[in-house]
């Protein structure tokens, strides 16, 4: 299995603009969850989805942030419009079980927004 | 919620010694315990996990301690090589907590 995977590795775009982030999670796995890394904040999860349904979006920042899961292989998290503090890297991890279980983590998206 | 804080932000060892890392919760409710490692540039990558019924879990030049009574948990890596280094991070789950909340990760160096 290839594992979790993200595009872009990395976006540069200007404020206001709209990012798309990708995600591919492990097939067979039913739970999938978006993670923001910054070195202020650590690993802050956003959302949490099983069975492609979102279960938990508290960490969501804000209206500008939205997640989709549209089918058990495919998920999208969107900022629109960005601001540089949303500059980060964003992580998207899948396991089998949903919470209480090993997640296994893409190789991230650097996004820099300018 | 649960929050999640490691004691020492770096931890600098010699090769071939011992290292111990360690960790604090808040909820008591927590019932799932995971060490990841992550190396610059990639994803957090699994080392070992516990439930809250256990208090040792071993793996391979890896143990993880849990005390449930004071909130704490400890990652022991043995004979530390120039490949442990790295940032490593606890998280938690349970408790009513969706997602494992994370902890803000101690890097090890290793010294030669």
């Amino acid at each position: 299995d290839a594992g979790v995977i993200q595009s872009p590795r990395h976006e540069v775009t200007e404020m206001g603009q709209e990012v798309t982030l990708r995600c591919k999670p492990i097939s067979g796995h039913n739970s999938l969850f978006w993670y923001r890394q910054t070195m202020m904040r650590g690993l802050e999860l956003l959302i949490y989805f099983n069975n492609n349904v979102p279960i938990d979006d508290s960490g969501m920042p804000e209206d500008r942030f939205s997640a989709k899961m549209p089918n058990a292989s495919f998920s999208t998290l969107k900022i629109q419009p960005s601001e540089p503090r949303d500059s980060a890297v964003y992580f998207c991890a899948s396991s089998i079980q949903g919470a209480g279980t090993e997640a296994f983590f893409g190789q991230g998206t650097r996004l820099t927004v300018v | 919620g649960e929050s999640v804080g490691l004691h020492l932000p770096t931890l600098s060892v010699q090769e071939g010694d011992n290292s111990i890392i360690n960790c604090a919760y808040s909820n008591s409710a927590s019932d799932y315990f995971i060490w990841y490692k992550q190396e610059s540039g990639k994803g957090p990558q699994f080392i070992i996990d516990i439930r809250s019924n256990m208090d040792k879990r071993q793996g391979q030049r890896v143990t993880v301690l849990l005390n449930k009574t004071v909130k704490h948990l400890s990652l022991q890596i043995a004979a530390t090589q120039p490949g442990d280094s790295a940032v490593y991070f606890c998280a938690a789950s349970g408790g009513g907590a969706d997602g494992l909340t994370f902890g803000k990760g101690t890097h090890l160096i290793i010294q030669p």
